[in-house]
């Protein structure tokens, strides 16, 4: 499958400040990726679908003006959590789709935010 | 808006197998069924998928009943490393996402 790498890992902040996740395929192209969050003891829920070179599209209930996703790149998604409040506090997981036929979605490792 | 049902938790012990239960009694002709596993603090990981015919890989097997409104997931010799919580996920092949459920926590025992 995908490798599919997530940095950083874990990151800790003060309230108010903005944090950039990155989530990189190592080893193939993807037009698209996914971003998700998951709280403590929850499922994965989808905040958005990251399309390379076009607009993010966001899930009912996510803002886009606090998550600001950017697809620059074959190979890069961010995810800026900006002026985070300690409810944004959760793990973030993003996954890439390869597309041509292959339907599979393979996933990043996840990065923990915490915001105190 | 779920469309799968699966049990909250199993055990199993290691070295037997272990069959995960899954109904989608509402599952359309062009819906697959896809089995993910997470462990603990990690991204999900992809298991296997079906549409009619039972599936085997290295990890699992699928089966999947004739009328497709339920499928097993069968680890055949769990170990401790299986431990994790197992999504089961229907999805229209030409739809990218994947809507997760609460899925089932399996806890393999020594």
């Amino acid at each position: 499958g995908a490798v599919v790498s997530q940095h950083p890992s874990r990151v800790i902040c003060k309230s108010g400040t903005s944090v950039k996740i990155e989530c990189r395929s190592l080893d193939f192209q993807a037009t698209t990726m996914f971003w998700y969050r998951q709280f403590p003891k929850q499922s994965l829920m989808l905040m958005a679908t990251s399309n390379e070179g076009s607009k993010a599209t966001y899930e009912q209930g996510v803002e886009k003006d606090k998550f600001l996703i950017n697809h620059a790149s074959l190979t890069l998604s961010t995810l800026t959590v900006t002026s985070a409040h300690p409810e944004d506090s959760s793990f973030y997981i993003c996954s890439v789709a390869p597309g041509l036929g292959n339907n599979e979605q393979f996933f990043g490792p996840g990065t923990r935010l915490t915001v105190l | 808006d779920a469309k799968t049902t699966q049990p909250p938790s199993m055990d199993c012990a290691e070295g037997r197998a272990a069959n995960l239960p899954c109904n989608h009694s509402t599952i359309s002709g062009n819906e697959y069924v896809y089995w993910y596993r997470q462990i603990h603090s990690q991204g999900p990981q992809y298991i296997i998928h079906g549409l009619k015919n039972n599936e085997t890989n290295e990890m699992a097997s699928l089966i999947i009943t004739e009328d497709r409104k339920s499928s097993t997931l069968i680890l055949p010799h769990a170990t401790l490393r299986d431990t994790a919580v197992y999504y089961c996920i229907v999805r229209d092949n030409n739809d990218y996402k994947l809507s997760f459920g609460a899925g089932t926590t399996v806890t393999v025992r020594a």
